[in-house]
């Protein structure tokens, strides 16, 4: 059974950066696409990116360059960084398997993310 | 980027009842469309994905449908694990997107 499950810090300062881990199981991240997605306070769900079997990314352009996905193939893990966040970063991050790159069939139980001073 | 409209956003109905959540997009997505539910403090579930297609393990009162620009998610027979927040999200282009959500209550 594919399994992920988030992990990271809950509190992020202001201008600092964003790093969360979603770590594998049951399935090889060299297979498929895994992505990121994030769910707002009031209950907004944006899509932020993937990184695909071969280690390709696709962002959303609304994080232009703040953001990069990146994986340790030897540890079925990959990872979130987001830089320079602000409260508009406060979020619960979500992380998944993207089936064929569209979809999101599997999902991490979610971290809570707080950006505050 | 293609804006996903969802209605209505609060929903309450009765054990045994039928449930119809709707999903507008702003332009055609090609059947390029799943839902999702979500129960409080949990993950969110893949329900139907190709506008119509059944996830696996998903009971088949549920159901999906739709073309073009409208897409429709229905419940029938509606049970009380079905309590839950439910939203849509289009693949069919960059950037996805989703919908409001929906809020499911019990009458």
């Amino acid at each position: 059974e594919v399994q992920l499950q988030e992990s990271g810090p809950g509190l992020v300062k202001p201008s600092q950066s964003l790093s969360l881990t979603c770590s594998v199981t049951g399935y090889s991240i060299t297979s498929n696409y895994w992505g990121w997605i994030r769910k707002f306070p009031g209950n907004k769900m944006e899509w932020m990116g993937y990184i695909s079997y071969s280690g390709s990314t696709s962002y959303n352009p609304s994080l232009k360059s703040r953001i990069s996905i990146t994986r340790d193939t030897s540890k079925n893990q990959f990872f979130l960084q987001l830089n320079s966040v602000t409260t508009e970063d406060t979020a619960t991050y979500y992380c998944a398997r993207v089936k064929l790159g569209a979809y999101f069939d599997y999902w991490g139980q979610g971290v809570m993310v707080t950006v505050s001073s | 980027d293609i804006q996903m409209t969802q209605s209505p956003a609060s929903l309450s109905a009765s054990l045994g009842e039928t449930v119809t959540i709707e999903c507008r997009a702003s332009e055609d997505i090609y059947n390029g469309l799943a839902w999702y539910q979500q129960k409080p403090g949990k993950s969110p579930q893949l329900l139907i994905y190709n506008a119509n297609s059944l996830h696996t393990g998903v009971p088949s009162r549920f159901s999906g449908s739709g073309s073009g620009t409208q897409y429709s998610l229905k419940i029938n027979s509606l049970q009380s694990e079905d309590v839950a927040s439910y939203f849509c999200q289009q693949y069919y282009d960059y950037p996805y997107t989703f919908g409001a959500g929906t809020k499911l209550e019990l009458k």
